[in-house]
């Protein structure tokens, strides 16, 4: 069975313009979560999507969006990037999240200049 | 919300001995708890993990021990090889938090040959 991909890996972009991240799942799997990793947070939850409806929300300002189609395939979008939204954003899938394992993809590395 | 707290943040062993990362959590809701191995250029990797249910798993040269009454919960492997040296992060989650999945700080492991 594949595992998450994401895709692009690599993306480097300008302060005030804006980004869209994707991932796909693994095959089956419902939930999708997308967290931000960088050295001086660590990994910090940005938001989960099951069944195409966000079912919770981390800390993170309104700038990050995301959404979830009927395939399961999910979307991240940072709108006005600032320099601080440099990271590795990393997408995890699980069956139907809640007490289910969590599977990481590779994650997208963001660069902001 | 839940506070997940690890150390130590580096280790070094020697190839064949023994390592132990141990991680504490502040919420008593908490009742799944992950154990993750990133290598450098990649995302997170499930090793491991343990419901609240249980106070030991073991998986080849890899345990985790719960302890739910003092609220920590430890990794341990054993016969450690060069391939073993990489980031460890543990994770709580709680129904408390819509599932949400809280973070340790991560743990630099070196496994000198």
């Amino acid at each position: 069975k594949a595992g998450v991909t994401q895709t692009p890996r690599y993306l480097i972009k300008t302060r005030g313009q804006q980004v869209t991240l994707s991932c796909s799942p693994i095959s089956g799997h419902r939930s999708v979560s997308w967290y931000q990793q960088t050295p001086g947070q660590g990994l910090q939850f940005l938001f989960e999507y099951f069944s195409e409806t966000q079912r919770n929300k981390g800390n993170f300002p309104g700038r990050f969006s995301g959404r979830q189609f009927s395939n399961s395939r999910s979307e991240m979008n940072v709108s006005t990037l600032e320099l601080g939204d440099s990271a590795l954003y990393l997408c995890a899938s699980s069956p139907l999240g809640g007490i289910d394992e969590q599977y990481f993809g590779p994650g997208t590395r963001l660069t902001v200049t | 919300g839940e506070n997940v707290e690890q150390h130590p943040s580096t280790l070094s062993v020697q190839e064949g001995d023994s390592a132990v990362i141990k991680c504490t959590y502040s919420d008593s809701a908490s009742n799944y708890f992950p154990w993750y191995k990133q290598e450098l250029g990649k995302g997170p990797q499930l090793i491991i993990d343990i419901r609240s249910n249980v106070g030991e798993k073991k998986d080849q040269r890899i345990a985790v021990t719960l302890n739910k009454t003092a609220k920590h919960f430890s990794l341990h492997i054993t016969e450690t090889q060069p391939e073993d040296s990489a980031v460890y992060f543990c994770a709580a989650r709680s129904w408390n938090t819509g599932n949400q999945f809280y973070f340790g700080t991560g743990t630099s492991l070196t496994v000198i040959p």
